[in-house]
């Protein structure tokens, strides 16, 4: 299976300024057909996940374009500019190249 | 506006069952991969299982093969997981979600199972 590892697992933000966060893949996510699918989701407390970004920066339709999302092969950042107080919670990225898909172990996003 | 309902979870004792049912609407279901993903209280997130639009293929995490058995009802919009030989680690919040393009795009509001004797 493909781990994802999440850096840092804690982030202490300044409302206003930038904020980014890190997944690395265990392995590649280049599929044969030369595609990456990483996914970003946002989880605020007590509530379900909520997608941001897929296939490595594709934002959904109403997210913000705050949110971005950059990166290739084993290496992934999900970047907030402009942090802004209803962004605190958790993210979590998803590799969808390999059965079984994989999360990250999430990343607290929280105002200092 | 796409909406995932679930239900059916609660507290069972280990080595029993329960079925989970998702009821979807919003979308064109019947030509959508469906899933299931859990969260155990306070951890992070696993996907558990997929399903293809008509129902002939699935996808099971190792832990749970064998055991789980996950199926839709495309005239009801709905999908449902069968959860047998419950173990206490099975314990989570279970989400269905909705597939988009190699993501899960919709989640539902989740429902809680407790595998406790």
């Amino acid at each position: 299976d493909i781990v994802m590892t999440q850096t840092p697992l804690s982030l202490p933000v300044t409302l206003g300024q930038s904020a980014s966060i890190s997944c690395t893949s265990s392995q590649s996510l280049v599929t044969s057909d030369g595609r990456t699918f990483l996914s970003w989701f946002h989880q605020r407390p007590g509530q379900p996940p909520r997608l941001l970004i897929y296939k490595v920066s594709y934002r959904l339709s109403g997210v913000p374009d705050r949110f971005s999302g950059s990166g290739a092969g084993t290496d992934f950042t999900l970047r907030i500019s402009r942090v802004e107080a209803e962004d605190v919670g958790l993210y979590y990225c998803m590799q969808a190249s390999q059965v079984p898909w994989t999360f990250g172990q999430g990343t607290k996003v929280e105002v200092k | 506006e796409v909406q995932l309902v679930e239900s059916g979870g609660g507290l069972v004792q280990p080595g029993g069952s329960l079925r989970l049912s998702c009821a979807a609407s919003g979308f064109l279901f019947s030509s959508t991969w469906m899933g299931w993903v859990r969260q155990p209280p306070g951890r992070g997130l696993e996907w558990v299982a997929n399903i293809k639009t008509d129902g002939s293929r699935t996808y099971y995490l190792d832990s749970v093969k064998g055991r789980f058995t996950f199926s839709r009802d495309n005239a009801k919009n709905s999908v449902y997981l069968q959860m047998d030989s419950l173990r206490v680690e099975d314990t989570a919040v279970y989400y269905c979600v909705r597939h988009g393009d190699y993501t899960f795009d919709y989640w539902g509001q989740g429902t809680l199972v407790t595998v406790s004797s």
